[in-house]
């Protein structure tokens, strides 16, 4: 199948200090990415969606000035949480479409621990 | 609104066979997908149905009525490395996908 890379794998920062989540799609173009959060215990959350080149949409409830999400190109999006707190500590993940009726790939995912 | 229900914890023996119930409500319906996930990792593809029926892969079967909102994934010969959540995700009419709380897996030797 596709390959998707998620990078970092994990991630500690500080309270207050943003931190940038990568996600490539490393043998397909991505026309549409997928950013997820999931706690403990707790299934995928879908926090937004962005198609390459316009602005990402956005679930209801997840603060997009908090969580910037960026897809400049067919083959990476970033998702940077800004202003970080305790409470954004969760396992981030991304996946990725080519826009055909297929399976979405999903990176390694991020495991975000703010102190 | 929409939903999906899948049981949360089942268990089973190693080497026998179990299946895995979800039911779900979407606005639209544009395929249904199983994953696997183990703790602390991202989930991987088992299986996709968008037809009624069974499909076969390996040990791993999963069947879909659709006019039911229903679907089950069937695993045989059960490994210690079956052990895991196994998510039920439905792709709705905005081709997002829909996710279940998932059903964690414990296999017993």
């Amino acid at each position: 199948g596709a390959v998707v890379s998620q990078h970092p794998s994990r991630v500690i920062c500080k309270s207050g200090t943003s931190v940038k989540i990568e996600c490539r799609s490393l043998d397909f173009q991505a026309t549409t990415m997928f950013w997820y959060r999931q706690f403990p215990k707790q299934s995928l959350m879908l926090m937004a969606t962005s198609n390459e080149g316009s602005k990402a949409t956005y679930e209801q409830g997840v603060e997009k000035d908090k969580f910037l999400i960026n897809h400049a190109s067919l083959t990476l999006s970033t998702l940077t949480v800004t202003s970080a707190h305790p409470e954004d500590s969760s396992f981030y993940i991304c996946s990725a479409s080519d826009g055909r009726d297929t399976e979405a790939f999903f990176g390694q995912g991020t495991r975000l621990t703010v102190v | 609104g929409q939903n999906i229900d899948q049981p949360t914890e089942m268990t089973a023996t190693e080497g026998a066979i179990v299946q895995i119930n979800c039911t779900y409500q979407t606005s639209g319906f544009n395929g249904l997908f199983w994953y696997q996930q183990h703790a602390g990792e991202a989930p991987t593809f088992l299986s996709y149905n968008v037809l009624d029926g069974l499909e076969e892969k390996g040990r791993f079967s999963s069947f879909l009525s659709r006019s039911k909102g229903y679907s089950y994934l069937l695993l045989k010969e059960l490994q210690m490395k079956d052990s895991a959540s196994y998510l039920c995700a439905v792709r709705d009419s905005n081709y997002q996908l829909i996710w279940g709380a998932g059903t964690k897996l414990i296999i017993k030797p």
